[in-house]
């Protein structure tokens, strides 16, 4: 079956643009995860969906970066203002409630 | 908090030679633990992973066995192959009290396998 998919896979913005990264989970994953990789470290974790709700976005970097999943299903991550320092790879993962977690290919996100 | 430390890369291999990767934790509890794999142009997949101490995980070859007492998870395989080139990532998540859903990485170490 379909995997995780994001799109774009590649972005690049001028600093100050607004981006928007776009998630598909698998169909029927409740759990929906936003991590962050920047180059040469491991990913680390932004936020955390169930379903519709945020419930956990003590990973967000600034109150620059704003996740939704509005009807529990995709879910967008956006950043407002790029800086340079959002480059990364932005990773969503989805997840059947407390097992295992399926990552999509991530967008690298560039920012010039 | 929570972290994890693995073998800083790159790790260049002959096919067929012996592979460890180390990697410790940090950890509130007993977390489960878990390798990751990162193939060239593909998303993370799990490779392997172990819920409680003294388990060992396997697939594909790997193992990784849970050690409370050294908290440690290293990733071992007897005969690596060229297709194992990749970068992997040592991970864990809690498993009770707060945020035991989000999983920590370690920062990944590159192999890569000669012919």
């Amino acid at each position: 079956g379909a995997g995780v998919s994001q799109s774009p896979r590649y972005k690049v913005a001028k600093r100050g643009q607004d981006v928007a990264l776009r998630c598909d989970p698998i169909s029927g994953h409740v759990s929906l995860f936003w991590y962050q990789q920047a180059l040469g470290q491991g990913p680390e974790f932004l936020t955390y969906f169930q379903n519709e709700a945020q419930l956990d976005k003590s990973g967000l970097p600034s109150d620059r970066f704003f996740a939704e999943r509005p009807e529990g299903s995709v879910s967008t991550l956006k950043i407002q203002r790029t800086q340079q320092e959002d480059s990364a790879v932005y990773l969503c993962a989805s997840s059947l409630e407390g097992y295992e977690q399926y990552f999509g290919p991530g967008t690298r996100l560039t920012v010039t | 908090g929570d972290s994890v430390t693995q073998m800083e890369g790159p790790v260049t291999l002959s096919e067929e030679a012996f592979l460890t990767i180390n990697c410790t934790y940090t950890a509130t509890g007993y977390p489960s633990l878990f390798w990751y794999v990162q193939y060239p142009g593909e998303g993370l997949q799990l490779l392997l992973k172990a819920t409680k101490a003294d388990d060992k995980g396997s697939n594909k070859g790997f193992e990784a066995t849970y050690r409370k007492e050294t908290t440690s998870f290293h990733l071992e395989k007897g005969s690596v192959q060229v297709s194992d080139s990749a970068v992997y990532f040592c991970a864990l998540r809690r498993n009770s009290g707060g945020s035991n859903y989000k999983l920590t990485f370690g920062k990944g170490t590159l192999l890569t396998v000669n012919p």
